[in-house]
């Protein structure tokens, strides 16, 4: 266990549905992050919250959204789903340059 | 664009030193080179990290060229638990520490 949750694990939808992913970051550490993996490529970075607040922005499409709560819990949501935006669904957390991952949320989108 | 290059997959023996290549040419001065691995249905699990000299850990070492155009993650004695996806990143200071991620090398270890 990495510290960081992520859940749920898998997910079937079909397209143009809606879905909401869920990752609790290690105790203690505010950065949160989300990261897109399609199959056998590498990680592209979709987004960063530190203490609630949007720091970054990488390739996220205007139809994914996320979210840092209070408790510093994030949320990303993507909507009006297509083939394409199956994949793995990485979050990870940081303090300095230790970046702890979860093991992922698969998305399908059928 | 700050990107890296490494060879899509290299096959090593158990119990022989592993030396991963990683070209970074475009890397400035005050990025940081990361090594992750993933081990298959796993997150991206972190193996070390530097900036100028060579460093080690508990479960690699890290030899960084001194241009710092390139790099080399070295795995003293691959066991089979190390068969995974190496990936040779950078973290950017000018963008708010992101990590920037090749295509990373597949490591196959053969008993």
């Amino acid at each position: 266990d990495s510290g960081v949750t992520q859940t749920p694990k898998h997910l079937i939808t079909a397209t143009g549905q809606r879905v909401t992913l869920r990752c609790s970051p290690r105790s203690g550490d505010l950065s949160v992050y989300w990261y897109q993996q399609s199959l056998d490529q590498g990680l592209q970075f979709l987004i960063q919250y530190y203490n609630g607040e949007e720091r970054a922005k990488g390739n996220i499409l205007e139809r994914f959204s996320a979210q840092q709560f209070p408790d510093l819990h994030s949320e990303l949501n993507l909507s009006s789903l297509e083939l394409g935006d199956s994949a793995l669904y990485f979050c990870a957390s940081s303090v300095g340059q230790d970046y702890t991952f979860g093991s992922g949320t698969r998305l399908t989108v059928v | 664009d700050a990107k890296t290059t490494q060879p899509n997959s290299m096959e090593s023996n158990e119990e022989e030193p592993v030396h991963l290549p990683c070209n970074h040419s475009t890397i400035s001065g005050t990025d940081y080179i990361h090594w992750y691995r993933q081990l298959p249905s796993q997150g991206p699990e972190y193996v070390i990290h530097g900036l100028t000299s060579n460093v080690n850990n508990r479960m690699a070492s890290l030899a960084i060229a001194e241009d710092r155009k390139s790099s080399t993650l070295i795995l003293h004695r691959a066991t089979l638990r190390d068969a995974a996806v190496y990936y040779c990143i950078l973290r950017l200071l000018d963008s708010n520490y992101q990590l920037i991620w090749g295509a990373g090398t597949k490591l196959i270890i053969k008993p």
